[in-house]
């Protein structure tokens, strides 16, 4: 498995102003994930971060309101642009451990913006 | 494109009673399936898989089967504890190792 943290755990943040999140995994990935999840319902994927290239980003999401690097293997962040009260979700990052073909969840980022 | 059914909730079951979640799919060639368990407060956390067709997952009492035919891998507990209420998200691996969730299914057990 792979042990997964993100920072911060929660916040609270005015219209209009921008939130980074981080992901941090105790190992090196090379896939690595993050999904929304908005009050009360399921998940749905942002986009896909591989480590030396560029992000690839589900249908509804841009790279311009949801920036994401990829620094390295075991480190990403996604940040929130431009934030409107819609936003306001659980930010997940995952990781898959490709030898057991699972992917495995930070704690999230309870993100209210106001 | 890839989706997943789930049975609506929230599913109320006294304690020891047997749970069933149901789940069914659509999908483009041989997806693996997964059961993910959220509890209050927390994040997701894997709770079983199977990767190919008649495969049976399990973990902590949970089971099931990847049917192949049906396109159902229906979640099951032969007896429930207080501690088991939870979302229950079903969800599948397709292309690119995207996993597709289910809406989730509330559980809650009572004494």
């Amino acid at each position: 498995s792979a042990v997964i943290s993100q920072k911060p755990s929660r916040d609270i943040c005015q219209r209009g102003t921008s939130l980074t999140i981080q992901c941090q995994v105790d190992s090196q990935v090379t896939m690595m994930f993050w999904y929304r999840q908005q009050p009360g319902q399921s998940l749905t994927l942002i986009a896909t971060a591989n480590q030396g290239s560029e992000a690839t980003y589900e249908s509804g999401f841009v790279i311009d309101k949801f920036p994401i690097s990829r620094p390295n293997l075991t480190f990403s962040t996604l940040t929130v642009s431009n934030m409107s009260p819609e936003d306001s979700s659980i930010y997940l990052c995952s990781v898959l451990v490709t030898d057991l073909y699972e992917q495995y969840f930070g704690p999230g980022t309870r993100l209210t913006v106001t | 494109g890839d989706s997943v059914t789930q049975m609506e909730g929230p599913v109320t079951l006294s304690e020891e009673a047997f749970l069933t979640i149901n789940c069914t799919y659509t999908a483009t060639g041989y997806p693996s399936l997964f059961w993910y368990v959220q509890y209050p407060g927390e994040g997701l956390q894997l709770l079983l898989k199977a990767t190919k067709a008649d495969d049976k997952g399990s973990n902590k009492g949970f089971e099931a089967t990847y049917r192949k035919e049906t396109t159902s891998f229906h979640l099951e507990k032969g007896s429930v504890q207080v501690s088991d209420s939870a979302v229950y998200f079903c969800a599948l691996t397709g292309t690119a190792s995207k996993l597709t969730f289910g809406t989730g299914t509330r559980l809650q057990v009572t004494l």
